[in-house]
């Protein structure tokens, strides 16, 4: 069956401090893997896309590692601000005819001052 | 905001009652997606549209619920004789070109429905 699962459910930190959240997928064929940001009530936004042959790729204090061998992923968050409080969300697309998303239940991060 | 916009924002209604959830994609989009988002959950899939044509769907959506895409712009979710259940958050998304695989899917800021 195809599962994307999310480590820790959720997590504080202080404004300013470093996290990391993990993605362990078991999802075949695999296309590729993506987190998203999901703020309460609003639909998810893209924060980084990567293939099976990308190892790390960032985007401003957010930076997604991937590990296709083990099928681990990981997102780190680098001095966190308060608008970082959201829910982060890693999804494995499908290599199938529609490209289908597989999404994790999410990670719910609070960025406390 | 992505440039994906739904409507309405939020929706109660009473069981048994139907409903109609409607997604404007990105204008040049031509693949759009429903999904549903329970509480505490990650959204799970409902069903896909290229352009028109609608190419699949999940086991999720029973025949009480029919999406349409009529001119390959806008689409509508229907939900008829709404259950408990069904309360969720709907997300539509959409996306650009054919099938190449890091085309991103922009979400809409979806409609949270209430069955009472």
């Amino acid at each position: 069956k195809n599962q994307v699962e999310q480590s820790p459910q959720s997590l504080i930190i202080l404004e300013g401090k470093n996290c990391t959240l993990q993605c362990n997928y078991t999802v075949s064929p695999f296309s590729n893997l993506r987190w998203y940001k999901q703020d309460t009530g609003r639909g998810p936004v893209s924060l980084t896309i990567m293939t099976f042959s990308e190892n790390t790729k960032s985007n401003g204090r957010y930076t997604a590692t991937l590990d296709a061998d083990t099928k681990q992923s990981s997102l780190h968050i680098t001095a966190s601000q308060l608008s970082d409080s959201a829910s982060y969300i890693c999804v494995v697309r499908l290599n199938t005819g529609f490209q289908k998303l597989v999404f994790g239940t999410g990670t719910r991060l609070l960025v406390s001052p | 905001d992505t440039g994906v916009s739904q409507d309405p924002r939020h929706k109660i209604t009473k069981r048994g009652q139907n409903v109609t959830f409607r997604c404007d994609p990105i204008s040049e989009h031509n693949r759009l997606y429903w999904y549903r988002q329970t509480l505490g959950q990650g959204p799970e899939f409902l069903t896909y549209f290229q352009n028109e044509a609608q190419l699949e769907k999940s086991r999720l959506l029973s025949d009480r619920f029919s999406a349409e895409r009529p001119k390959g712009s806008f689409s509508t979710l229907e939900i008829q004789r709404t259950e408990q259940g069904d309360s969720a958050m709907y997300l539509c998304a959409s996306a650009t070109g054919g099938v190449a695989s890091t085309d991103t899917q922009y979400f809409g800021p979806g409609t949270r429905l209430t069955v009472l």
